[in-house]
């Protein structure tokens, strides 16, 4: 029984370029959520998908960033154009999606690296 | 809006003690549930407990013990007889009620308390 998968585990772009991070959700999932962790701090919520449709997208910088759930295949976090401040660990997660507010289940990351 | 706070930013102990790391939140929901999650050296994020706005009673699981009190907006969490593989960042975190807002499942996190179990 998979847990959520992340794509790659390390990223080096340098700046201007693209990066693009991918999330399969676990078995049986079909919510997924992205944060971001910068160096020393908490996670910060970005996004909110279900397949094929943005639920939330309140954390997400207005440029830059986007974020999709195709009807096949993982969920993409796309960011063009990288620079510095981009540098962080980008995480996962998904949850069944029952009524209530459901355990988030997290993948094991993928560290951003801007040159 | 909501808020997470964990006021230690690192405890370091010596194996076999007792540790107590504290999480005070803020929120408006009538309805909300309370996470702790563990964050080892390998960078990975690790379920530990769910717990919702209607169930105050305290929960233990092996060494792991979490205080739920609504009163006082805390939810804390006390590992008994530390071990030198409970080192790790412990997040705690928040979400709100689902339903027509369906934005309130994002987790608010706490900036998270950096525990050391020295050996």
């Amino acid at each position: 029984n998979a847990g959520v998968m992340q794509n790659p585990r390390h990223l080096v772009r340098r700046r201007g370029q693209e990066a693009r991070l991918r999330c399969s959700p676990m078995k049986g999932h079909s919510h997924v959520y992205w944060y971001r962790q910068l160096p020393e701090e908490g996670l910060k919520f970005m996004v909110y998908l279900q397949k094929e449709n943005i639920i939330d997208e309140s954390g997400m910088p207005k440029e830059r960033f986007s974020a999709e759930f195709p009807k096949e295949g993982p969920s993409i976090l796309r960011i063009q154009q990288v620079v510095r401040g981009d540098s962080a660990a980008y995480f996962c997660a998904s949850s069944p999606g029952a009524v209530s507010t459901d355990t988030q289940y997290f993948g094991p990351g993928t560290r951003l690296t801007v040159l | 809006a909501q808020k997470v706070t964990q006021a230690q930013t690192e405890i370091s102990v010596v194996e076999k003690e007792d540790v107590t790391l504290d999480c005070v939140y803020e929120t408006r929901d009538t309805t909300y549930y309370l996470f702790w999650y563990k964050q080892p050296p390998s960078g990975e994020l690790v379920f530990l407990i769910r717990r919702n706005s209607f169930d105050e009673q305290n929960e233990i699981s092996g060494r792991y013990s979490w205080n739920f009190q609504k009163s006082t907006s805390s939810f804390n969490f006390t590992i008994t007889a530390s071990q030198v593989v409970d080192s790790a960042v412990y997040f705690c975190a928040l979400s709100g009620r689902a339903g027509a807002d369906t934005g309130r499942r994002a987790l608010t996190f706490g900036s998270g308390t950096r525990l050391q179990v020295q050996p």
